[in-house]
This record gives C-alpha cells, structure tokens and sequence, in this order.
C-alpha cells in the first residue's frame, strides 16, 4: 500500500535550518505531486508548497518563498522539505501529503518540529 | 486568519445529523472545487470528500459535501462518537500566485 514515513521530530534553534525527508514507497514516486503541509500546536492547516518528482520543479506558497525549498531523490523515492532561518513561530508538525486525483492522499504521520533557543 | 471561514466549533448528540460550514470568496471556492479532511486527535488528516460531493472508496455515505457559490458544506448524519474530530475544508486559491487554502477548522463535538 502506499506510504509515507516521515521521521518523528527535530529540535532546532532560532536562525537555523530544518531538512525533513518523507520517504515513499507502494507507488510510481515521479507520478504524483508531493506537497508540504504543516501544523502549529493547536492551530489549522498551512499549506507550504509542492515539488513534482518526475522534474523536480516545485511551487511555493507566497509566505515561504525565499525560506523554503522542496527537493527529490528519485533513487530512494525521497522528497525533503528545507525551511531556513528558523523562528520561534516555525514550531510546528509538518506534513508531507501526496496529491492524486482526487486531494491529497495519503498524508505522512507528521515531523513535530520544535524551534527553541 | 484563514481566507476560507469556518466555525470553531459544532456539537451533536449520536444519531443526530449536523453540517459544517466553509464560507470562501470568488478567487478559492467560487472557483475551484473543495475537499474535506477529517483529523482525529494525535493523528494526519485524511481525506473525506473531493471534488465537492465525492466519497473516496471506504467512507460511509453518512458523510455527504455540497457546494454553493463561494460556500460548502459537509453534513453528517447518523453521528457516533468516532466522528468526534477536527475537520477541514481545503480549495485551490487564484490569488497570491496560486496556493491551497484551509478553512480554520471545526472541532466537532458528540456529545
């Protein structure tokens, strides 16, 4: 079946980079867009951007860019989500989500990444 | 704030039928189609209606989406205490360059 396994947690501090990886697997990984999703404690959804597999070109929301790059590893069915510049209001779950026809389906379990000095 | 609007909360007792709200604008629902995901607490949130109206494979028909000009809707009918989550309507916004929009969220209490 298909599934994306998301590491459980980052601690990061002010200023600094977080890379979080979403490894694929039970489907065509360059097939399907990938998009990045994330969640503030007790807050809604944020949608962060995409990244196409098949030709690594991504679309970032507005709010990120110049912060947030998307990549792939088609060898191991990887995408990676890098956000810089770290703040205390970067704390958040981020969520890698596959996007088929339908919405986005399914999603990872969730990276918690805390930004703390 | 979030582009696309709902209410923070809605309540129900088992059996009942309850409907959420999700109120938008020309440029994210007006236009585009609306999906539906369903969060449960600690967990991802997994999909529950696309394209408007759509049930993917495994979700009971209980669980119904409309949509109406810059609105939609998910109604749930028959409630029971596992339908006890956050849930969220989600739509493709033209504005700002592109980007999806989330509604804030409902939490949906059985009470």
């Amino acid at each position: 079946q298909v599934q994306l396994v998301q590491p459980g947690a980052e601690v990061k501090k002010p200023g600094a980079s977080v890379n979080v990886s979403c490894k694929t697997s039970g489907y065509t990984f360059t097939a399907y867009y990938m998009h990045w999703v994330r969640q503030a404690p007790g807050q809604g959804l944020e949608w962060m951007g995409k990244i196409n597999p098949n030709d690594g070109s991504t679309r970032y929301a507005q709010t990120f860019q110049g912060r947030v790059t998307m990549i792939r590893d088609t060898s191991t069915s990887t995408v990676y989500l890098e956000l810089s510049s770290l703040k205390h209001g970067d704390t958040a779950t981020y969520y890698c989500a596959r996007e088929d026809i339908k919405g986005f389906d399914p999603w990872g379990q969730g990276t918690l990444v805390t930004v703390s000095s | 704030q979030s582009v696309v609007t709902q209410p923070p909360s809605a309540s129900g007792t088992p059996g009942q039928r309850v409907t959420i709200s999700c109120s938008g604008s020309g440029s994210n629902i007006g236009r585009n189609i609306v999906n539906w995901y369903r969060q449960l607490p600690g967990t991802a949130p997994k999909l529950l209606i696309y394209r408007n109206n759509q049930r993917p494979s495994g979700v009971p028909d209980r669980f119904s989406g409309s949509k109406s000009g810059t609105s939609a809707s998910l109604a749930i009918s028959g409630l029971q205490s596992e339908d006890e989550a956050d849930y969220y309507c989600a739509s493709w916004d033209d504005s700002l360059s592109g980007r999806w929009v989330f509604g804030g969220g409902t939490k949906l209490t059985v009470l």
